[in-house]
């Protein structure tokens, strides 16, 4: 089945302890993203993948960082946590032939 | 920045046709016009995509004028499940240049 999977999908955390958001997508898609979602703010985008080692900030990246060492993986890395970062995340992909997005069931995080 | 406008909120009843109309002032030469679903907590999933005239899929029509500044999405005999976030994008295959705004809550009543 193709998808985007997530892990953790719920995680409680404390501030300044770094943590690792992981995605993983089996459609050999090219293009993958993360965005956090908060009440009254609709999807923002964080970061950003064109493919393999090619990374670029979307609209709000501070406080985050990514990697892209493996076509299928794209996790996303919060170095020292705070408060302001408690958000639903979603993590998507799509061929760089298409516009559709697949996207995960998203990763509910909180920070204390 | 968000290319899109929307309305922030609509009501329906069950059995009724629902349109959603977004405005797209500067769209591009290049874009395509995308529709996508969300329920609370879960990811945004594609509804539909065109760039110009009609498209329809079993789940809705997309209606695009001649000058592509605006759009309509259009879904039949809604049910209450579909009660739902619909966001409105526009962007080309170069994907880093679609953005999700805040979407249109749509709430179906009985």
């Amino acid at each position: 089945e193709a998808q985007v999977t997530q892990n953790p999908r719920y995680l409680i955390t404390v501030t300044g302890k770094k943590l690792t958001v992981t995605c993983s997508q089996n459609m050999n898609h090219e293009y993958m993203s993360w965005y956090r979602q908060d009440p009254g703010l609709g999807l923002r985008q964080i970061y950003y993948s064109m493919n393999v080692e090619v990374t670029d900030k979307g609209d709000v990246p501070e406080g985050y960082k990514v990697s892209r060492k493996e076509k299928r993986n794209f996790p996303l890395i919060l170095e020292s946590p705070s408060p302001n970062q408690t958000s639903l995340y979603f993590c998507a992909s799509s061929s760089i032939l298409e516009v559709e997005q697949f996207f995960g069931p998203g990763t509910r995080l909180t920070v204390l | 920045l968000a290319k899109t406008t929307q309305p922030i909120s609509m009501d329906s009843y069950e059995g009724q046709e629902v349109n959603i109309t977004c405005s797209h002032n500067n769209i591009a030469t290049n874009d395509y016009i995308t529709w996508y679903q969300q329920f609370p907590s879960q990811g945004p999933r594609f509804i539909i995509q065109g760039y110009k005239t009609k498209v329809t899929n079993e789940v809705a029509s997309l209606f695009i004028p001649a000058d592509r500044k605006s759009s309509t999405l259009s879904l039949p005999r809604v049910s209450l499940s579909d009660t739902a976030v619909y966001y409105c994008l526009v962007g080309s295959y170069n994907n880093n240049d679609m953005r999700f705004g805040a979407g249109t809550r749509l709430t179906v009543k009985p």
